[in-house]
């Protein structure tokens, strides 16, 4: 069965710190996808990343990386020199090309503050 | 501007009835979903659907209810069968392939039983 794991509940930290948040991940299906999506305060989601089972090679985005380790089942996402507008919930998720469609599993939501 | 809107934004129930929580989207998008979050909880899929007039049970569908007439709207009736309907419903919706697309959220409809 699918599941994402997300262990940190909430992360504070001071503006311009770099922050990272762990995920991981279990699934048997040998070709996956895997997000991350911000949650503001006004509720919806905000599609952050995404990366494919087939493809490690690690990326930065702007003030955004992430690191995907198959071996491990891990798919960590950094923000660098962070922001109180980065304020938010934090989620990651996983969609399996044999459930078909876009079906997303979450984790539980990391809660990230930024304090000024 | 192009988007989902979900209506209403705060929606109150009296146990025992029937709601319905609207969902329309102008992206056109063939794919629409519904999913609940739970408080301290990560969101759960209730019901998605890929084509017009046709529809598929979720992880916890039980106690909800679906219709795709039009491929901009995806209402979900939220009934009496539902135990503990009290959550933040949030529809979401994406194009179907490939399947690694993202999907775009409205700001969710909150329901309180009362």
């Amino acid at each position: 069965a699918q599941k994402v794991t997300q262990a940190q509940t909430e992360i504070s930290v001071v503006e311009k710190e770099d922050v990272t948040l762990d995920c991981v991940y279990e699934t048997r299906d040998t070709t996956y996808y895997l997000f991350w999506y911000k949650q503001p305060p006004s509720g919806e989601l905000v599609f952050l990343i995404r990366r494919n089972s087939f493809d490690e090679q690690n990326e930065i985005s702007g003030r955004y990386s992430w690191n995907f380790q198959k071996s491990t089942s891990s798919f960590n996402f950094t923000i660098t020199a962070s922001q109180v507008v980065d304020s938010a919930v934090y989620f990651c998720a996983l969609s399996e090309a044999q459930r078909g469609a876009q079906k997303l599993v979450f984790g539980q939501g990391t809660r990230l503050t930024i304090n000024p | 501007d192009g988007g989902i809107t979900q209506s209403p934004k705060y929606l109150f129930r009296k146990e025992g009835q029937n709601v319905t929580l609207s969902c329309e989207q102008n992206l056109n998008h063939d794919a629409m979903y519904w999913y609940r979050q739970d408080p301290g909880q990560g969101l759960r899929l209730i019901y998605y659907s890929q084509i017009v007039n046709d529809f598929q049970k979720g992880d916890i569908a039980e106690g909800y209810s679906v219709s795709r007439e039009k491929k901009e709207s995806f209402p979900l009736t939220v009934t009496s069968a539902q135990k503990n309907p009290t959550a933040f419903y949030l529809c979401a919706s994406s194009i179907e392939r490939p399947l690694n697309t993202e999907a775009f959220f409205g700001q969710g409809t909150r329901l309180t039983v009362v």
